[in-house]
């Protein structure tokens, strides 16, 4: 799998957007994207996950740069309880979680 | 639908004793993971099943073994616990291996060997 790099952390003002930036320069083909958080140490929940396109779900929003050697995962309106570990991770079969980023978000 | 469960929540050990750790999945997914994540790190694979029937070993096998007991559960087993397997222990499960399938997550086991 692909080696991630991720800011250790990040703060973001509540109802803000949050911008979590990831570089994966030597992602291959066929390796996703996916981005997990895991609020305080339960087990990581999903957010989102894409390969070459741009992808929306209730959650987040993932940008892929068409040279997928980075993404971005955005969270529209941040909100307290958004405060979390997030895991960018580029991913063929098993999930290589790296340190992550720490957001806080501020009220 | 409970999702993924894993039993027991806490467990303290002694060095050198043995437990099995157990997880359920009710989603009908196939494949199954294992992860242990230390204090202030990231989550590493110990073992994985793709389907009932197959095992395989993940970065950090060494010092577990694993049980695909059916479709639905598969434990892991520590024959002989030491202090450095202190850690958080997660069960995953996912429809398939493949890239694009997207892994579920239990809420862990929280393991202390004395």
């Amino acid at each position: 799998d692909a080696k991630t790099t991720q800011p250790p952390s990040m703060d973001c003002a509540e109802g803000r957007a949050a911008n979590l930036p990831c570089n994966h320069s030597t992602i291959s083909g066929n390796e996703y994207v996916y981005w997990y958080r895991q609020i305080h140490s339960q087990g990581p929940q999903y957010i989102i996950h894409g390969l070459k396109n741009n992808e929306t779900n209730e959650m987040a929003s993932l940008i892929i740069t068409e040279d997928r050697k980075s993404s971005t995962l955005i969270l529209p309106h941040a909100t307290l309880r958004d405060t979390a570990v997030y895991y960018c991770i580029a991913r063929v079969v098993a999930l290589t979680f790296g340190s992550g980023t720490r957001l806080q978000v501020q009220p | 639908n409970a999702g993924v469960t894993q039993t027991p929540k806490f467990q303290v050990l002694k060095t050198g004793q043995s437990m099995t750790l157990q997880c359920a999945q009710d989603m009908n997914h196939n494949s199954m993971y294992w992860y242990r994540q230390d204090p202030g790190m990231g989550l590493r694979l110990i073992y994985y099943s793709a389907s009932e029937g197959t095992t395989d070993k993940g970065e950090v096998p060494n010092g577990y073994n694993v049980s695909r007991l059916n479709k639905r559960e598969f434990s892991l087993r520590l024959e002989s616990a030491a202090p450095s397997q202190t850690s958080v222990y997660f069960c995953a499960s996912s429809v398939g291996l493949a890239g694009g399938e997207t892994q579920y997550f239990g809420p862990g086991t929280r393991l202390l060997v004395l």
